[in-house]
């Protein structure tokens, strides 16, 4: 079945600090890929997708490239800030026949930034 | 244009009993999602209906069940709570409810709790 791998945290960081979130993805056909963020007592917020090899997601300085060849969907963000301290999701759905509604989630990553 | 509201956003109950929660989705979804989040297994998917109809379950015992209205909301019900049915409860929609690229947004959700 499709499966979503997240690179283990905690993740802690200073403020302005570069950001890298490794995701790696098992799946069959052509998924479409997604960043969650859930912050504190908060269901998910989309923070930006991909919908085919190559195709870079970004939104609110983060950024993710849907590259196919190495399965992966690494999220990134230049310079973060201490409001960026949330649980990060990668998650994928997929066009299968038994895919309806179905997102598959990483484990997430906590990241807290620090001023 | 309102977001996705569950309610109620907490709910305690004793072993035993049944707990019916509930789901607005975004004007205009169609698709409607159910997803148990927990520390130790993470975000699990639970079904998806779309125009009234289940098109897919997830791996959970027949305790767990749902329904979607004409109106798109959808309501999902546990029998005879357990202790490890404690969690926290997301309904997402999306517009389509078509399998490829097309995002969920997800409601606040219900914190179960099962004493």
């Amino acid at each position: 079945g499709d499966s979503v791998t997240q690179m283990e945290g905690p993740v802690t960081l200073s403020e302005e600090a570069f950001l890298t979130i490794n995701c790696t993805y098992t799946a069959t056909g052509y998924p479409s890929l997604f960043w969650y963020v859930q912050y504190p007592g908060e269901g998910l917020q989309l923070l930006l997708k991909a919908t085919k090899a190559d195709d870079k997601g970004s939104n609110k300085g983060f950024e993710a490239t849907y590259r196919k060849e190495t399965t992966s969907f690494h999220l990134e963000k230049g310079s973060v800030q201490v409001s960026d301290s949330a649980v990060y999701f990668c998650a994928l759905i997929n066009a299968g026949g038994t895919s309806y509604g179905k997102l598959t989630f990483g484990q997430g990553t906590i990241l807290t930034v620090h001023p | 244009k309102a977001g996705v509201t569950q309610t109620p956003r907490y709910l305690i109950k004793t072993r035993g009993q049944q707990v019916t929660l509930s789901c607005s989705p975004i004007s205009g979804h169609r698709s409607v999602s159910w997803y148990q989040q927990t520390p130790g297994q993470g975000l699990q998917f639970l079904f998806e209906y779309f125009s009234e109809t289940q098109r897919n379950k997830g791996n959970f015992p027949g305790r767990f069940s749902g329904r979607q209205f004409s109106n798109s909301r959808s309501e999902m019900n546990v029998s005879t709570l357990e202790l490890g049915d404690s969690a926290l409860y997301l309904c997402a929609s999306s517009s389509l409810g078509t399998r490829e690229g097309n995002e969920q947004f997800f409601g606040p959700g219900t914190r179960l709790t099962v004493l």
